[in-house]
């Protein structure tokens, strides 16, 4: 079965760090571009970060820019979200999804089930 | 980067057809056949519906299709059905390598 699984939320200060873990299986990780979408609490999807097939470049939203880092480790069929200078608006249902097609920008087949990001005092 | 524009809610009834339309500009949804559809039960992950603006995923029913002109793509859902109600979002390509979604459109079938 194809799917895709994050892990690493939970309640951090503002100001603080968190890094996200989002673990693919079920297909070639290295085919597919990869995407960070949040959604924060009653509102909707935005777009956060994406991430080319073999890491070597990097699209953000200029919300998360300079904070937010997307990654990936190939050998570990695993991408990340580094998210630094966390902000109370920053507090949202993380999503991973995998790309359809050759490129992020084409739709986003699989999505996880998400991971909850706090940023509160 | 500016969100795309969606009617807040749409309703129909069961068997009629709805369209929901998604407004971008020249930046994005004009310049790219690059407009995705999600659907979103409410507490459930979003699934692709339409991609490259019209193209359909394997198992989407062909009751859903896209369709775009100028700035403006649009998702029409033919027959309509009681699990059809969900909360739909578009999502285009735009310049400078970004990704800009709507605002959401909640479906009510009535």
């Amino acid at each position: 079965e194809v799917q895709v699984l994050e892990s690493g939320g939970g309640l951090v200060e503002p100001g603080g760090s968190l890094r996200l873990s989002c673990a693919g299986s079920g297909f070639s990780f290295t085919t597919y571009d990869m995407t960070w979408v949040r959604q924060a609490p009653g509102k909707g999807l935005e777009w956060v970060s994406s991430i080319s097939k073999i890491g070597g470049i990097t699209y953000n939203a200029d919300s998360v820019k300079g904070r937010f880092t997307i990654s990936r480790d190939n050998s570990k069929n695993t991408v990340y979200l580094q998210m630094n200078s966390l902000r109370a608006e920053d507090t949202a249902m993380y999503y991973c999804a995998k790309g359809v097609g050759d490129h992020y920008y084409y739709g986003m087949d699989v999505w996880g089930q998400g991971t909850t990001v706090t940023v509160s005092s | 980067q500016s969100a795309l524009t969606q009617p807040a809610s749409v309703s129909g009834s069961p068997g009629q057809s709805i369209t929901i339309s998604c407004t971008g500009t020249t930046r994005d949804v004009e310049s790219y056949n690059l407009v995705a559809w999600y659907q979103q039960h409410p507490g459930r992950t979003p699934k692709l519906m339409i991609y490259e603006d019209t193209k359909r995923p394997s198992g989407v029913s062909n009751r859903f299709s896209g369709s775009k002109s100028g700035n403006t793509a649009s998702l029409t859902i033919s027959g309509l059905q009681a699990e059809d109600e969900a909360d739909y979002y578009c999502c285009s390509y735009a310049n400078n390598n970004k990704l800009v979604f709507g605002g959401g459109t909640k479906l009510t079938v009535l």
